[in-house]
């Protein structure tokens, strides 16, 4: 079946600095990857759309300048927290669709803390 | 736009009870309509999915659901619970045949009791 990696499973960093979560369709091409983030005993929340070779989408509220999202390839997007700060501290999934099947796959989550 | 209720925060019932999930949806056309199931810390994992034709949808782990058009309802069902079934549980509405906007509901926590 298709598989949706991320990495780091974990990750801890200090307040101010950046961490890149990376996306990886391991099976299948995703000509478009998904960002969520999911509080503690939350929902996911969508943050942005992106397409490969395209700029993100980004969802009403979420700040683009904080969340940079890169898709240079069809099997690969990156999340990257800038500056981050405590409040940034989540649950990350991405999930990719299948150019061919219009499902969603969903990567086994990235937990950041931000100290 | 499209979106997703799901009715109880918290269940709880016993091993080798039947259980069942409820999700409301509200959108104009035909929904895509998925259940996903998440352990903790964990990603999120398809049950099943409804696109079109029969109703009655049957999904892994021996889940299955139904799509009620006339009460906007896609509820999630299993007829006897195992205590790995424990998990939260999500229901999800996508739009068009693109599926791009995915929407979720709040998530429906399951307790097994022994």
């Amino acid at each position: 079946g298709a598989v949706v990696s991320q990495h780091p499973s974990r990750v801890i960093c200090k307040s101010g600095t950046s961490v890149k979560i990376e996306c990886r369709s391991l099976d299948f091409q995703a000509t478009t990857m998904f960002w969520y983030r999911q509080f503690p005993k939350k929902s996911l929340m969508l943050m942005a759309t992106s397409n490969e070779g395209s700029k993100a989408t980004y969802e009403q509220g979420v700040e683009k300048d904080k969340f940079l999202i890169n898709h240079a390839s069809l099997t690969l997007s990156t999340l990257t927290v800038t500056s981050a700060h405590p409040e940034d501290s989540s649950f990350y999934i991405c999930s990719a669709r299948d150019r061919l099947f219009y499902e969603q796959y969903f990567g086994p989550g990235t937990r950041l803390t931000v100290t | 736009a499209q979106s997703v209720t799901q009715p109880d925060i918290h269940i709880t019932v016993s091993e080798g009870a039947s259980l069942e999930l409820r999700c409301n949806y509200s959108y104009g056309a035909t929904p895509y309509l998925f259940w996903y199931v998440q352990s903790p810390g964990q990603g999120l994992q398809l049950l099943l999915k409804y696109f079109s034709g029969d109703t009655l949808v049957q999904g892994i782990k021996g889940f299955e659901a139904e799509f009620k058009r006339s009460q906007s309802s896609f509820n999630l069902r299993k007829p006897s619970v195992h205590w790995s079934d424990a998990a939260e549980y999500f229901c999800a509405v996508g739009a068009g045949e693109e599926n791009n906007d995915m929407r979720f509901g709040a998530g429906t926590r399951l307790t097994v009791k022994p």
